[in-house]
């Protein structure tokens, strides 16, 4: 079955980066879209951008534009964001989504926590 | 551009019927047939519940339902259970990002 585990939680300063990881398997990676959503703590869902792990071509939300990588290892059926600069503001849960025509496979998520 | 518009609560006693609205402009919901609610219980990743309006995944109970008018996408559970306790949002494809997602909706079953 589907299945996408993502790295464990994180703590970082402000100022710093962080790269949060997503492995995908039962499927194939390159098959399929996959997406970054974020939810700060007891706030909804916040789209953050896609990426597509066949030709690694991505489309960031105009708001994290700049300091938002995505990237892929088809060898290991990994995506990656990576998000720079980080602020208190980004303290969330970031997941990752397939798109099968919605985002029908979620990650676990992983709390980014950003404090000094 | 701006989340979906969704009401902050809604609740109801079990065996009841709810619906959560969702709605949209033109250029998001209102323009195209991809509307999706998730599901997501406390400390869990969202769970598809409805895609393109009305279609239920396999394995999701056919006491929720969706539909569309306009810009206004709606969410209906019927038959009420206590597990249906629990955040609702819903999304859709836009013109100019592939997703914009609703404020999001607690469900409360009394």
């Amino acid at each position: 079955q589907v299945q996408l585990v993502q790295s464990g939680a994180e703590v970082k300063k402000p100022g710093a980066s962080v790269k949060v990881s997503c492995k995908a398997s039962g499927y194939t990676l390159t098959s399929y879209y996959m997406h970054w959503v974020r939810q700060v703590p007891g706030q909804g869902l916040e789209w953050m951008g896609i990426i597509n792990p066949s030709g690694g071509d991505t489309t960031y939300a105009q708001k994290f534009q700049g300091r938002v990588i995505m990237t892929r290892d088809t060898s290991t059926s990994t995506v990656y964001l990576e998000l720079n600069s980080l602020k208190s503001e980004d303290t969330a849960v970031y997941y990752c989504a397939r798109e099968a025509t919605v985002l029908d496979s979620w990650g676990q998520g992983t709390l980014v926590t950003v404090s000094s | 551009q701006s989340a979906l518009t969704q009401p902050a609560s809604v609740s109801g006693s079990p065996g009841q019927s709810i619906t959560i609205s969702c709605t949209g402009i033109s250029s998001d919901l209102g323009g195209y047939n991809y509307v999706s609610w998730y599901q997501q219980h406390p400390g869990k990743a969202p769970k598809l519940m409805i895609f393109d309006v009305s279609n239920r995944p396999s394995g999701v109970s056919n006491r929720f339902s969706g539909s569309k008018s306009g810009s206004t996408a709606s969410l209906t559970i019927s038959g009420l259970q206590a597990e249906d306790e629990a955040d609702y949002y819903c999304s859709s494809y836009t013109s100019n990002r592939p997703v914009v997602f609703g404020g999001g909706t607690k469900l409360t079953v009394l």
